[in-house]
């Protein structure tokens, strides 16, 4: 069965420092990969997306990330923090009953002055 | 604009109350989604719909009911037997075409029951 395991249910960055959250997903078919993003009392938000074309995928706001099979592995990086990424970042995997996502419990992002 | 609205934002609610949450889509899309959302527990399924007059359970349908009578429409009715209702509702949506899976998420309700 497809899981996804974010690691660290809290980071903190300074501002400017780099952003990298973790994601680590097991699926038994080459599964479609994606994050999201919430502000506090929001809905998701897509942020980007793997599905099998391109392994480093752009998305909004700055972030990116990498899918790697290897490691099966999809971790969402952004250069340079700003205080405006401070939310919850989820990660996802496609591969539930009838093509369902299976979301990850989160990282809160928090972001210092 | 097309989107995902849910109403009310916030719901207030005596215990023992029914209470019903909208979830109203104008995507087109034909599947739809229910979430509960508690701190630290990530986004928990309780119900889905993948077509008008048909809805499945997801992990955590105890307590709750749901109806999809139109496309456009999947309201959640949260029972009296659900013992804990205190939570973040959220509703997606998505497209059962192409198959990315991608869901879109409506802004939430939150529903409080004292």
């Amino acid at each position: 069965a497809q899981s996804v395991t974010q690691l660290g249910s809290h980071v903190s960055v300074s501002e400017g420092a780099l952003v990298l959250l973790r994601c680590n997903y097991s699926s038994s078919v080459p599964p479609y990969l994606f994050w999201y993003v919430q502000y506090p009392n929001q809905g998701l938000q897509l942020l980007l997306k793997y599905t099998s074309a391109a392994t480093l995928v752009k998305g909004i706001n700055g972030f990116e990330a990498e899918f790697k099979k290897s490691e099966t592995s999809f971790h969402l990086t952004k250069p340079s923090a700003h205080m405006s990424d401070a939310a919850e970042y989820f990660c996802a995997v496609s591969g539930g009953s009838q093509g369902n996502l299976i979301f990850g419990k989160g990282t809160k992002l928090s972001v210092k002055p | 604009d097309g989107g995902i609205t849910q109403s009310p934002k916030y719901l207030f609610r005596k215990e023992g109350q029914n209470v019903t949450l909208s979830c109203e889509q104008n995507l087109n899309h034909d599947a739809m989604y229910w979430y509960r959302q508690d701190p630290g527990q990530g986004l928990r399924l309780i119900y889905y719909s993948q077509i008008v007059n048909d809805f499945q359970k997801g992990d955590i349908a105890e307590g709750y009911s749901v109806s999809r009578e139109k496309k456009e429409s999947f309201p959640l009715t949260v029972t009296s037997a659900q013992k804990n209702p205190t939570a973040f509702y959220l509703c997606a949506s998505s497209t059962t075409s192409g198959a990315t899976y991608e869901q879109y998420f409506g802004p939430g309700t939150r529903l409080t029951v004292t």
